[in-house]
């Protein structure tokens, strides 16, 4: 079945550091990938997402791209903020999982001043 | 503000309790959805609703029974419940789902504890 697995936290890194965040997947087809942020005592948000093989999502000056030869969606930043502070997850839907979106367990980043 | 409103944020609530969790969208989608999401476990899926009619149901137990009157409004009935279900449970809303790269908005999240 289809399946997300991301780097296990939480990632300790120091303000204005390079920041990459691993996930890869497995599917039937030819999934959608997200990355959601979940800042703390707070729901998930939608951070970027990429339909097809080479598309690359961004916002917030966050950046992945979809790479289907290594069945890859990492996050990365070129320099963080104490604010970045969070759980990301890493997330699929396909038709194998109709759909529906299937979770990476999250990694959580703690970014000190 | 998601768009995605839920109340209570926060329930405590005793194991004969009765309660009921609530949840509303202003988004225009046709789609709800209420999670799970419990310490050091993957966010899981409980129920999805389409067009107000129960499309997915993840073995939950009968001690949870959600209700989906309308396309904006989602509850989660609350009954018997085990110190185990206490947990942060999220609802969100999307347009249909079955169709690929659609994106799921979630609310903040309402914090149970069952004591």
């Amino acid at each position: 079945g289809d399946s997300v697995t991301q780097m296990e936290g939480p990632v300790t890194l120091s303000e204005e550091a390079f920041l990459t965040i691993n996930c890869t997947y497995t599917a039937t087809g030819y999934p959608s990938l997200f990355w959601y942020v979940q800042y703390p005592g707070e729901g998930l948000q939608l951070l970027l997402k990429a339909t097809k093989a080479d598309d690359k999502g961004s916002n917030k000056g966050f950046e992945a791209t979809y790479r289907k030869e290594t069945t890859s969606f990492h996050l990365e930043k070129g320099s963080v903020q104490v604010s970045d502070s969070a759980v990301y997850f890493c997330a699929l839907s396909d038709l194998g999982s109709n759909y529906q979106l299937i979770w990476g367990a999250g990694t959580k980043l703690i970014i000190k001043p | 503000e998601t768009g995605v409103t839920q109340t209570p944020r926060h329930l405590v609530m005793g194991m004969t309790n009765k309660k009921s969790l609530k949840c509303e969208q202003h988004l225009g989608h046709n789609a709800m959805y209420w999670y799970k999401q419990s310490a050091k476990k993957p966010l899981e899926l409980m129920f999805v609703y389409s067009l107000e009619e129960r499309v997915e149901n993840n073995s939950v137990p009968s001690r949870f029974s959600p209700e989906c009157p309308n396309s904006s409004h989602l509850f989660l009935h609350l009954h018997t419940l085990q110190p185990e279900d206490s947990a942060l449970y999220l609802c969100a809303s999307s347009h249909s789902p079955g169709v690929s790269g659609n994106t799921i908005y979630f609310g903040e999240g309402s914090w149970l504890t069952v004591v």
